[in-house]
């Protein structure tokens, strides 16, 4: 079976400064990886995914991660961060391979930015 | 649809009462996914459908809890004698390309009171 740790569960950052969100996730088999976004009474919504190759993805809304297998982690960064960034952002992970259907995530990192 | 629609957006129910959840997938989407999000938490998985059929329900958490998708389209997530402890937000999603390729409906706020 697949977990996933977030470690933070609340961040707080100001306006234009950077932001890492950590996630480290363990399996016995090969995973993908990706990065969903909640904004208030809204559904989830995905930021990034990782499925092979370049081990850096770049996402939407200026977000990005890398994986790295070795340290079993996909920490999301943005270099500066807006007002409306402010969400709740969730790590998950799955199985690497056709017919693995299930997502299992991480406990969730609120982040609030701070004008 | 343009999007995964899920409805009612909000339901509060009384104690052992009945319940039906009702999620439509965008159009085509062959996949479609049941997750329960308790306060605090991540999204839980449920059970998947492929087509018509329930191609895993491991996470339904007791016999209360069932589903259907009769038609292949839209689903229906049935929770019987309701407790306290079923208060959260169901989300559902739909795919065509499995875990690639969620969207997720915004969800039905559970209350059981």
């Amino acid at each position: 079976a697949q977990s996933v740790t977030q470690l933070d569960s609340q961040v707080p950052v100001f306006e234009e400064a950077p932001v890492e969100l950590r996630c480290n996730y363990s399996s016995s088999v090969s995973v993908y990886l990706f990065w969903y976004v909640q904004y208030p009474n809204q559904g989830l919504q995905l930021l990034l995914k990782y499925l092979s190759g370049s081990t850096l993805v770049k996402g939407i809304n200026g977000f990005e991660a890398e994986f790295n297998k070795s340290q079993t982690s996909f920490h999301l960064r943005k270099p500066s961060v807006h007002i409306s960034d402010t969400a709740e952002y969730f790590c998950a992970v799955s199985k690497a391979n056709f017919g693995n259907e299930k997502l299992t995530f991480g406990t969730g990192t609120r982040l609030t930015i701070i004008p | 649809g343009a999007g995964v629609s899920q409805t009612p957006s909000n339901k509060v129910t009384e104690k052992g009462k009945y319940v039906e959840l009702r999620c439509d997938p965008i159009s085509g989407h062959t996949a479609l996914y049941w997750y329960r999000q308790s306060l605090g938490q991540g999204p839980e998985f449920l059970i998947y459908f492929q087509g018509t059929g329930a191609a895993d329900d491991s996470g339904l958490p007791n016999d209360r809890f069932f589903a259907v998708r009769p038609e292949g389209s839209v689903s229906t997530l049935k929770i019987q004698r309701t407790e306290r402890g079923d208060s959260a937000v169901y989300l559902c999603a739909s795919s065509l390309r499995g875990a690639q390729g969620y969207t997720f409906g915004s969800g039905t706020r559970l209350t059981v009171v």
